[in-house]
C-alpha cells in the first residue's frame, strides 16, 4: 500500500499571499496523484488531477507540480474562500486508494 | 452534471449491520460504463480511507484491509449503490462519503463527491 503524507498540517496565510503545500508518496506514483479542497459540510471538490492538469471550472491561482514521489499545490493570491482542508491521493497503485491526512489552511 | 447524496440512519449499535445508500442524480448509472462508484470514510481525527468501489455490472474492489465486513452493492433501476458494514464496533465511527471515479486506467481520480453521512456507533 502506497502511503500518503502531507506538510504541513496547518498552514496560516495573509489574504493575497502564496501558500505552497506539499505530499509525499511512500513509492513512486508517477503522475497518478490528485488534490482535493474539502470545506466542513460540503463535498470535496477535485482540484488537480495528472499532478499538474486542473480540473474543469478550478481557477489558474490553483496549480500543481511534481512527479514520482514528491509533490506540491500551489496556491496564489489567497482569498478567504480558500480557506480549506487540501488532500492529496494517489491512482496509480490501487486497491487500494489511498490519501494523504490533508493541510488545513488558514486564512489570517 | 451528476450529483450525489448519501443516506443512512445517523447511529447504529455494536454488532449490528450498518446500511448506508448512495444516490445518483443528474446521469443514469446503467449508462455510466466509464465509472466506478465508490465508498470512502473518515474516523475522528484521522484521514481519508477508501472502503471499496463498484461497477455498474455488480463487478467491485475492496480494501482488503478491512477484511472482509464491506460490501458494496448497486441498483441501476434506482440509480443508487450502497454500504453495508457488518458488527459494527467503535472504530466504524465516521464520515462516510460517496464518490465516482473513472473505470480508465490512469483516469481514476475522483471527479464527484457527496457531502458524507455521519456515522455514530452508539448502544
Amino acid at each position: 500500500e502506497v502511503v500518503m503524507t502531507q506538510s504541513p498540517a496547518t498552514l496560516s496565510v495573509s489574504p493575497g499571499e502564496r501558500a505552497t503545500l506539499s505530499c509525499r508518496a511512500s513509492q513512486s506514483v508517477g503522475n497518478k496523484l490528485a488534490w482535493y479542497q474539502h470545506k466542513p459540510g460540503q463535498a470535496p471538490r477535485l482540484l488537480i488531477y495528472g499532478a499538474s492538469t486542473r480540473a474543469t471550472g478550478i481557477p489558474d491561482r490553483f496549480s500543481g507540480s511534481g512527479s514520482g514521489t514528491e509533490f506540491s499545490l500551489t496556491i496564489t493570491s489567497l482569498r478567504s474562500e480558500d480557506s480549506a482542508l487540501y488532500f492529496c491521493q494517489q491512482y496509480e497503485n490501487w486497491p487500494p486508494f489511498t490519501f494523504a491526512p490533508g493541510t488545513k489552511v488558514e486564512i489570517k | 452534471q451528476v450529483q450525489l447524496q448519501e443516506s443512512g440512519p445517523g447511529v447504529v449499535k455494536p454488532w449490528e449491520t450498518l446500511s448506508l445508500t448512495c444516490n445518483v442524480s443528474g446521469d443514469s448509472m446503467s449508462n455510466g460504463r466509464n465509472y466506478f462508484w465508490a465508498w470512502i470514510r473518515q474516523p475522528p481525527g484521522k484521514g481519508l480511507e477508501w472502503i471499496g468501489s463498484i461497477y455498474f455490472t455488480g463487478s467491485t474492489y475492496y480494501n482488503l484491509s478491512l477484511r472482509g465486513r464491506f460490501t458494496i452493492s448497486v441498483d441501476t433501476s434506482t440509480n443508487q449503490f450502497s454500504l453495508k458494514v457488518n458488527s459494527v464496533t467503535a472504530s466504524d465511527a465516521a464520515v462516510y462519503y460517496c464518490a465516482r471515479h473513472s473505470a480508465h486506467i490512469n483516469l481514476d481520480w475522483f471527479d464527484t463527491w457527496g457531502q458524507g453521512t455521519l456515522v455514530t456507533v452508539s448502544s
